[in-house]
């Protein structure tokens, strides 16, 4: 595997289910992402995780929990969402948040439906 | 409110042509832009990216040029290709915001045969 994978692509949820998101970087970077995409919107971002230190959460609902057990992966647990919260979320991953030239490598994101 | 904007939703171009796409921002303090392309099913992968201390910055087929007065960036793409036919984001940083990107709504660019 290389680069940003993500799992499941496609998850169809109840609002009373618990599911969870999964994200693994293979880039030897030190810093993670996850963003959220609705239709018609720009890229929102989350959260942001360096050397597994959660150093940013962008207001994000608490329904929506992040875990981050090392530099590699990432996930977001996910427990009684909302209709509105159906939009595909994308992981990325980069070197140190600090650095001057910071790209970031994005996955290919999972498709989430709430129903 | 939207710091970050692509007033243009989609961008139809002729194969061979130049395609020309823009982003305007309304904070002075970004210091960092990126160009982000992204097909269907796929994630954003990154292009080219520009410090906020330059006002061009070139990689083959792709420019990118920055007007910071204006607080305009726009990417070039010479000759563009059916290939290219994707949604392009424009990205800002803070320099403060340790690792934050601000993205545009983004652009969907057509570049027919």
């Amino acid at each position: 595997e290389t680069g940003v994978t993500q799992t499941p692509r496609h998850l169809v949820m109840g609002m009373t289910n618990k599911k969870s998101l999964k994200c693994e970087q293979h880039l030897g970077h030190n810093a993670m992402y996850w963003y959220k995409q609705s239709a018609k919107k720009p890229l929102e971002l989350m959260f942001v995780y360096n050397f597994k230190e959660q150093t940013e959460n962008n207001s994000v609902p608490s329904r929506f929990s992040p875990e981050c057990p090392n530099s590699s992966h990432l996930f977001l647990h996910l427990h009684t969402l909302q209709p509105e919260d159906s939009a595909l979320y994308l992981c990325a991953s980069s070197q140190e948040p600090g650095q001057v030239y910071n790209e970031q490598f994005f996955g290919p994101g999972t498709r989430l439906t709430v129903l | 409110d939207q710091q970050v904007k692509q007033n243009s939703p989609s961008l139809s171009v002729q194969e061979g042509r130049i395609s020309i796409l823009n982003c305007d921002y309304t904070n002075s303090m970004f210091d960092y832009f990126l160009w982000y392309k992204k097909y269907p099913a796929e994630g954003p992968t990154f292009l080219i990216s520009i410090s906020s201390i330059k006002d061009k910055n070139e990689d083959g087929r792709f420019t990118v040029f920055l007007n910071k007065s204006a607080k305009h960036l726009s990417l070039h793409i010479v000759p563009s290709q059916p290939g290219d036919s994707a949604v392009y984001f424009c990205a800002a940083r803070l320099g403060t915001s340790y690792g934050k990107l601000t993205f545009g709504q983004g652009t969907i660019l057509t570049v027919h045969p």
